[in-house]
């Protein structure tokens, strides 16, 4: 089956850090476009970072910094180390892949593939 | 920054109703925009991308267009289970994506 299954989440002191985990399986994250995607309590969804099947990373600016995507290709699974956080970081965590398609260019379509998500807490 | 602006941000509607939600991009994202639904406590799931062509597996009462900037999304025939919430999303700046602040759709 095809999934993603995020773990990490929890409660944090401001100013701490944390480091979620999503694990693939049914395919290879090495070959694939993986987001990561939050939502505050209550409100819409932001997207705030990606790694490229090539191992690009890019992150919302919002983040200034502070947040780091990485993944491990003999565990098939993508990690993104937050630190320095602050309230304004409380949400719950999504990660996705993205629906790629190759051709001349690359088209991104759409995050067809979406975990359970992990919510993170920054409270003291 | 690409803004997009969904209306309305809340619809009230009954079972067998034709519904339509409109996001509007603040400038030109030729057709990469993708729609979600999400229920309350789950993972967004898409609907439609590339503007009108339908994800495998989802309800053909489901639809997309384009028009310039301006997009929609239809229901066309309410089922218990579409109550949710929508948003679009924009590709086309990519990564810097964005999302539009949701349209909640509730029972009337």
């Amino acid at each position: 089956e095809v999934q993603l299954v995020e773990s990490g989440g929890g409660l944090v002191q401001p100013g701490g850090s944390l480091r979620l985990s999503c694990a693939a399986s049914g395919f290879n994250v090495s070959d694939n476009y993986i987001t990561w995607v939050r939502q505050a309590p209550g409100k819409g969804l932001e997207w705030v970072s990606v790694i490229y099947s090539d191992g690009r990373t890019y992150y919302a600016d919002s983040l200034k910094g502070r947040f780091t995507i990485s993944r491990d290709n003999s565990r098939n699974t993508l990690y993104f180390q937050m630190n320095s956080l602050r309230g304004e970081d409380t949400a719950v965590y999504y990660c996705a892949r993205e629906r790629v398609v190759y051709g001349d260019y690359v088209r991104h379509d759409a995050f067809d593939i979406w975990g359970q998500g992990t919510m993170v807490t920054v409270s003291s | 920054d690409i803004q997009l602006t969904q209306s309305p941000s809340f619809l009230s509607a009954s079972v067998g109703d034709r519904v339509t939600i409109t996001c509007r991009a603040s400038q030109g994202i030729s057709s990469y925009l993708a729609w979600y639904q999400q229920k309350p406590g789950k993972a967004p799931k898409v609907l439609i991308y590339a503007a009108s062509t339908l994800q495998s597996g989802v309800p053909s009462r489901f639809s997309g267009s384009r028009s310039g900037t301006e997009f929609t999304l239809t229901i066309s025939s309410l089922q218990p289970e579409d109550f949710a919430t929508y948003y679009c999303q924009q590709l086309s700046s990519y990564p810097l994506i964005t999302f539009g602040q949701g349209t909640r759709l509730e029972i009337k």
